[in-house]
């Protein structure tokens, strides 16, 4: 069966430092790959979208990559601040099809 | 456009009980999805409507739970009777095309005691 992992352990990096989390998926060839930020008390937020046929993506200090060989997407936050402490889920898709999220992984951003 | 709106934000009710949850989508989004997180299972596809049609609801717990979407702007959850193990943060989502950016609503906290 389709299977999505994110780190289930919380992620501690100090202020300044890049962060990376990890999304790996077996039995599932996506289409392309979400990442969304989710705050306590609040529904996930989009981030970045990349497709199969792209290597790499950014959007201001997100920089996220999809190997479709290793099965595996990373999630890069630089010059990481308190504010981007939250739980990070990543989402798997195809077209025509909802997508399949993993469970997410915390991360916090200590001053 | 005021997002996605839910209601209630918070629902305390008695096992047997029936709960409805309601959802608003943001206007002209085509797909509309229900979710159930909970620490233990994640975020968990319930159903998912396009054009108020319901595509798949494999991800319904049991008979117990169902789901509406009488017209483009508005969609129910029912679960009759509720049980404690329903107890859980249920999301309603909705974007553009099935696969698009999926836009959260603030989700309803139920509690089944």
């Amino acid at each position: 069966s389709q299977k999505i992992e994110q780190n289930s352990e919380a992620l501690n990096i100090q202020e300044g430092k890049t962060a990376t989390l990890t999304c790996n998926y077996t039995n599932y060839s996506p289409a392309y790959l979400q990442w969304y930020r989710q705050d306590p008390g609040r529904g996930p937020v989009f981030l970045l979208l990349i497709r199969e046929n792209e290597k790499e993506k950014r959007k201001e200090r997100l920089k996220v990559t999809f190997d479709t060989t290793l099965k595996q997407s990373l999630f890069h936050i630089t010059a990481s601040q308190p504010a981007d402490s939250a739980t990070y889920l990543c989402a798997l898709g195809n077209s025509g099809y909802a997508l399949n999220f993993g469970k997410g992984t915390s991360l916090l951003v200590t001053p | 456009d005021a997002g996605v709106i839910q209601s209630p934000r918070h629902e305390v009710t008695e096992m047997g009980q029936e709960v409805t949850l309601r959802c608003k989508p943001i206007s002209g989004h085509n797909s509309l999805f229900w979710y159930r997180q909970t620490m233990m299972r994640g975020l968990e596809l319930l159903i998912y409507f396009n054009n108020n049609v319901p595509i798949d609801d494999s991800g319904m717990p049991e008979d117990r739970f169902s789901a509406k979407m009488p017209n483009a702007s508005f969609s129910t959850l029912k679960i009759q009777p509720s049980e404690p193990r329903d107890s859980a943060v249920y999301f309603c989502a909705s974007s553009f095309g099935t696969g698009d950016e999926q836009y959260f609503g603030p989700g309803t906290r139920l509690t089944v005691t």
